[in-house]
């Protein structure tokens, strides 16, 4: 079975600033996607970036990018120039390229946006 | 385009009744999946329903089922309640089986509190 592990329960930055969270994750697969998903307080999910694993380039959305090192099993998301509208629970979710199951995910990181 | 639509947006009841969330996918989706998302225990995935059929379940005793409907929509309904099974219930839609590199879109979620 898949694994996802968010290391830092809580990351606080300054707005304007550049922050880093980040993702770990275990599996046996070498087809699957990553994503970083974000939950403000208005609970809904909503979609920030992915990566397919057989990508090399690292995905960019704007402000945000992903350092994704599939030899370390690591998927960290950079949020560039950090806006007070960013403030919300960050989520890494893999789901794997059979799709035979739902996504699997993280435990979260609550982003705090110091104004 | 309008989004994925859940109701009700909060559902109250008491142990041993019976509680049914519905979950309208995006236009054009056929695939639906049911996540819980508890205090303490983060995101798990429950169901995942595609064309009409059940095609995996999460770790969740068989009280929890439900269907999909031929216009792809889909109900989740969770028997015998118990006091646990307090959370918020999402659902998310993706274009189905064989575009598995697209990503989930979720709706806004069911509370579901168990007094």
């Amino acid at each position: 079975a898949q694994t996802v592990t968010q290391s830092q329960p809580e990351m606080s930055v300054q707005e304007a600033e550049t922050v880093t969270l980040s993702c770990t994750y275990d599996t046996s697969e070498s087809d699957y996607y990553l994503f970083w998903y974000k939950q403000p307080p208005s609970r809904q999910m909503i979609l920030v970036i992915r990566q397919e694993a057989y990508k090399q380039q690292n995905a960019t959305e704007n402000r945000f990018s992903v350092n994704f090192q599939k030899a370390a099993k690591s998927f960290s998301l950079k949020i560039s120039d950090s806006q007070l509208g960013d403030a919300a629970m960050y989520f890494c979710a893999y789901h794997s390229g059979g799709g035979a199951d739902g996504l699997t995910f993280g435990k979260g990181t609550h982003l705090i946006i110091q104004p | 385009e309008a989004g994925v639509t859940q109701s009700p947006t909060h559902l109250i009841k008491t142990r041993g009744q019976q509680a049914t969330l519905r979950c309208s996918p995006i236009s054009g989706h056929t695939s639906v999946y049911w996540y819980q998302q508890a205090l303490g225990l983060g995101l798990q995935f429950l169901l995942w329903y595609d064309e009409g059929e059940e095609r995996n379940r999460g770790n969740f005793p068989p009280r929890f089922s439900g269907r999909q409907f031929p216009n792809y929509s889909s109900e989740l309904n969770v028997n015998a309640l118990e006091l646990e099974d307090s959370a918020l219930y999402l659902c998310a839609s993706s274009p189905g089986q064989g575009f598995r590199n697209q990503p989930q879109h979720f709706g806004d979620g069911t509370r579901l509190s168990i007094l």
